[in-house]
């Protein structure tokens, strides 16, 4: 199976402050990865797919990229509502897999 | 608007069966995409655990697949999830996804946990 490692696990930020999420292949995926953002109680959303595209009605704010194995997810000008959990998914091969997890914290 | 639903009991003694259901609303599920099950572990860890596609074939993922089957009722528009001999480390949050190799609608999830 491929491996996702996901860092950091928790980070804390201030409002209208950039951060960064990464998720390290195992492998190359080929940018086979998407991002989702889940909140607490609810299901996880689509942010971006195919390592850079945003899916629709997803704010510009968000955005993706990557450099060979490593991916990163960009959010800036933190909003109050962006605090949740980030996680990564490769679905270059199966089974699919997914990064641990990061959880953002707004100060 | 494409919406899922998630159905079945919360508590399962272990070594029993756990059976859920997803009704899709919205779009047909034969008409195209695959559809998934993934579970969410205390602790936030996620498994894509496999799908039926919209033709009807299935896959499932190498660490379940003794114990897993995913069919489904076109009639109804819903499929369903069986996981056997089931332990307390199945105890997790399952969710039904339609899949297009990303996962774009997701259902909003239905704890289990398995204990007697």
């Amino acid at each position: 199976d491929i491996q996702m490692t996901q860092s950091p696990a928790s980070l804390s930020a201030s409002l209208g402050e950039t951060v960064t999420i990464e998720c390290l292949a195992s492998e190359d995926i080929y940018s086979n990865l998407a991002w989702y953002q889940q909140k607490p109680g609810k299901s996880p959303q689509l942010l971006i797919y195919d390592a850079s595209s945003l899916q629709d009605g997803v704010p510009s704010r968000f955005s993706g990229s990557d450099s060979g194995t490593q991916y990163s997810l960009e959010i800036n000008s933190l909003q109050s509502e962006d605090a949740a959990t980030y996680f990564c998914q490769q679905h270059h091969d199966y089974p699919y897999t997914f990064g641990a997890g990061t959880k953002l914290e707004l100060k | 608007e494409i919406q899922l639903q998630e159905s079945g009991p919360g508590l399962v003694k272990p070594s029993q069966s756990l059976s859920l259901t997803c009704s899709v609303t919205g779009y047909t599920i034969t008409s195209g995409y695959d559809w998934s099950w993934i579970r969410k572990f205390p602790g936030n860890k996620m498994e894509w655990m496999g799908y039926i596609s919209n033709s009807g074939s299935t896959n499932y993922n190498p660490s379940l697949k003794i114990r897993i089957s995913i069919t489904r009722d076109t009639s109804k528009n819903q499929f369903f999830l069986q996981l056997n001999s089931v332990t307390t480390e199945d105890t997790a949050t399952y969710y039904c996804a339609r899949e297009g190799y990303n996962f774009d609608y997701w259902g909003q999830g239905v704890m289990v946990t398995v204990s007697s």
